[in-house]
């Protein structure tokens, strides 16, 4: 499958534990996208990345997010002390450069539940 | 800021039958890309369709296809002959020129056999 995946797909934690979600994108696309979505909503963008270039941060990725894409293959998602209002599906997506760079592919999520 | 709106929370349609889903969007870019996506439960958003802005041809995928009307900024999405598969959330989606995808609250399909 050469889809972009996402792991874990779920996952349950403690208030202020921290955790760390991964995403690997559809091979040689240049631009990973991270998005929140809590229930009853649509996605919401966190932050993306050009190939390791970490471009743009949402007002939503508080100090406690941090995101990175070190060789500009898969990325992680960490969220430290993590708080019950970060129960969420954590979404991301990937667009390959140039023509039809504006689509974006997305994975199943990471479901996160804190405790 | 760019914003996109469905109006209709949920909607039922026979199976076999046509349905609209409705979006509206408000920007003040003149080139811009809208979709809709389609959320199964409990699996992936998968792209339906897509629509440039600069294009005045309103873009057809097999049953589905879209209704763009960009000076009114509506993008509306057709569903013939509807089938059980295509039930799940629908989300409209706007991508923004810092290439940002601004989601609708979405519109749950439920198909009725």
């Amino acid at each position: 499958d050469t889809g972009v995946s996402q792991d874990p797909r779920h996952k349950i934690t403690k208030r202020g534990q921290n955790v760390t979600f991964r995403c690997d994108p559809i091979s040689e696309h240049n631009r990973l996208y991270w998005y929140r979505q809590t229930l009853g909503q649509g996605p919401e963008f966190l932050t993306y990345f050009q190939n390791e270039a970490q471009l743009e941060k949402s007002r939503l990725l508080s100090d406690r997010f941090s995101a990175e894409r070190p060789k500009g293959s898969f990325s992680t998602l960490e969220i430290q002390r993590t708080e019950q209002g970060d129960s969420a599906m954590y979404l991301c997506a990937s667009s390959p450069p140039l023509a039809g760079g504006e689509t974006q592919y997305f994975g199943p999520g990471t479901r996160l539940l804190v405790l | 800021a760019q914003t996109v709106t469905q109006s209709q929370p949920e909607m039922s349609v026979q199976e076999a039958e046509t349905v609209t889903l409705s979006c509206t969007y408000d920007t003040s870019e003149s080139d811009y890309y809208l979709f809709w996506y389609k959320q199964p439960p409990s699996r992936q958003m998968i792209l339906v369709i897509r629509q440039e802005a600069y294009k005045q041809q309103n873009a057809t995928e097999n049953r589905f296809s879209v209704n763009f009307q960009k000076a009114a900024k509506s993008f509306s999405l057709k569903i013939s002959d509807s089938q059980l598969g295509d039930a799940a959330m629908y989300f409209c989606a706007y991508r923004s020129y810092d290439d940002k995808i601004i989601f609708g609250k979405g519109t749950r399909l439920h198909i009725l056999p």
